[in-house]
């Protein structure tokens, strides 16, 4: 089955520690992304990739870093410049086109910082 | 900057009855596309329906179809015969034409009542 896995599912991390999220994908798209989403918001854009060894941010990038060195994976490293780094965090994909072809997502990880 | 405003955070609907969540957005792009993702508690973002701004003709897929209005900048979901796997948030989303930056609403949590 072709999808977007993320992993885990569930993470806590302690205040000041940098943490990894892992997004990887076999749908063979080329462009990713990820979102935050906070209770009560939409998603929020964090950062995309268009190509493998590129990326872009979004509209909320401090204090989150990413990479794309295979096509498959977008891992998402959440930083402790993060202020507030508690959130639910969705990978997706899309094929690169001007059609605006849709997201697809993966089921999402929750990160709890205490 | 764009903007996608859903106004009602919450609504309900009988078993078998007819819904309709309301989407309104801001842009002075005149190509673009949008979108109705639906999450359910299982928090994957699912794709409803996508309409692209140039296309006269609203959009359907089975019991979901849309009102949109490219002049009064609307985009409202239509859900008919809703059944109880349908109760879920529902994102509007808009997208310019060319771009990668997907703007989310703030959603709308739709309960259905058996």
């Amino acid at each position: 089955d072709g999808g977007i896995t993320q992993s885990p599912k569930y993470l806590f991390r302690k205040e000041g520690q940098n943490v990894t999220l892992s997004c990887e994908q076999n749908l063979n798209h080329d462009a990713m992304y990820w979102y935050r989403q906070d209770p009560g918001q939409g998603l929020r854009l964090i950062y995309y990739s268009q190509i493998v060894n590129d990326f872009q941010k979004g509209d909320i990038a401090e204090g989150y870093s990413v990479s794309r060195e295979k096509k498959e994976s977008f891992p998402l490293t959440v930083t402790s410049a993060q202020k507030n780094p508690t959130a639910f965090y969705l990978c997706a994909s899309s094929v690169l086109d001007r059609d605006n072809s849709p997201l697809h997502f993966g089921n999402g990880t929750r990160l709890t910082v205490t | 900057a764009q903007t996608v405003t859903q106004s009602q955070p919450e609504m309900s609907v009988q078993e078998a009855e007819t819904v309709t969540l309301s989407c309104t957005y801001d842009t002075s792009e005149s190509d673009y596309y949008l979108f109705w993702y639906k999450q359910p508690p299982s928090r994957q973002m699912i794709l409803v329906i996508r309409q692209e701004a140039y296309k006269q003709q609203n959009a359907t897929e089975n019991r979901f179809s849309v009102n949109f209005q490219k002049a009064a900048k609307s985009f409202s979901l239509k859900i008919s015969d809703s059944q109880l796997g349908d109760a879920a948030m529902y994102f509007c989303a808009y997208i310019p034409t060319g771009s990668y930056q997907l703007t989310f609403g703030k959603g709308t949590k739709l309960s259905v009542i058996p």
